[in-house]
């Protein structure tokens, strides 16, 4: 089976524009997790989709969205960037409630 | 206080060493995870614990749910174990949502 793939996985945005980054998930998996990792806070929990609703979201201003679609991939978005933005962003499957299983991250940076 | 503790944040060891890495939570959990980051950012999730201990290879994983306890241990540490290990629990009623501990660095020398 192929494992949970990103796109893109680097990315240099400039500060009030808006980016949206891609996640296939491993096939069969339902769950689509997001997290953003910073060198300050670590890894912090953006939100989860399960068949196409959202089910989970932490607690991340509402300039930050996702979407998942029939197929499970995923997508989330973040408008209006700003400098402390910039960080790994890693979108994680999960059959059910199970094990994760992460992808490799898209790196974003925001000058 | 964070809801999940790691201890150490760094060790530093020497090849053939037995590791452990230690991480307490604060709240009602339905599993913990343990996960390997390697430098360049890919994470490969190691165990899902719920009760009980799991052994994979030289890495074994133990959980104490009535401590609010598990850690991590690692057999003949090699350079190749270098990395940082994160616990990360799931809530009794978050869906697959995880919080981390900060992470434990570890750096093992030849």
């Amino acid at each position: 089976k192929a494992g949970v793939t990103q796109t893109p996985r680097y990315l240099i945005k400039t500060r009030g524009q808006q980016v949206t980054l891609s996640c296939s998930p491993i096939s069969g998996h339902r769950s689509v997790s997001w997290y953003q990792q910073t060198p300050g806070q670590g890894l912090q929990f953006l939100f989860e989709y399960f068949s196409e609703t959202q089910r989970n979201k932490g607690n991340f201003p509402g300039r930050f969205s996702g979407r998942q679609f029939s197929n499970s991939r995923s997508e989330m978005n973040v408008s209006t960037l700003e400098l402390g933005d910039s960080a790994l962003y890693l979108c994680a499957s999960s059959y059910a409630d199970t094990k994760q299983y992460f992808g490799p991250g898209t790196r974003l940076t925001v000058t | 206080k964070n809801e999940v503790e790691q201890s150490p944040q760094n060790l530093t060891a020497q090849e053939g060493e037995f590791i452990t890495i230690n991480c307490s939570y604060s709240v009602g959990i339905s599993a913990l995870h343990w996960l390997q980051q390697h430098p360049g950012g890919g994470i490969v999730s190691l165990f899902m614990l719920s009760s009980g201990k799991k052994k994979h290879g030289r890495l074994i994983a133990t959980i104490n749910i009535q401590e609010k306890h598990s850690s991590l241990h690692i057999t003949a540490s090699h350079p190749r174990d270098s990395a940082v290990y994160i616990c990360a629990v799931r809530g009794e009623t978050s869906g697959s949502r995880l919080t981390f501990g900060e992470g434990t660095q570890l750096t093992v020398n030849p």
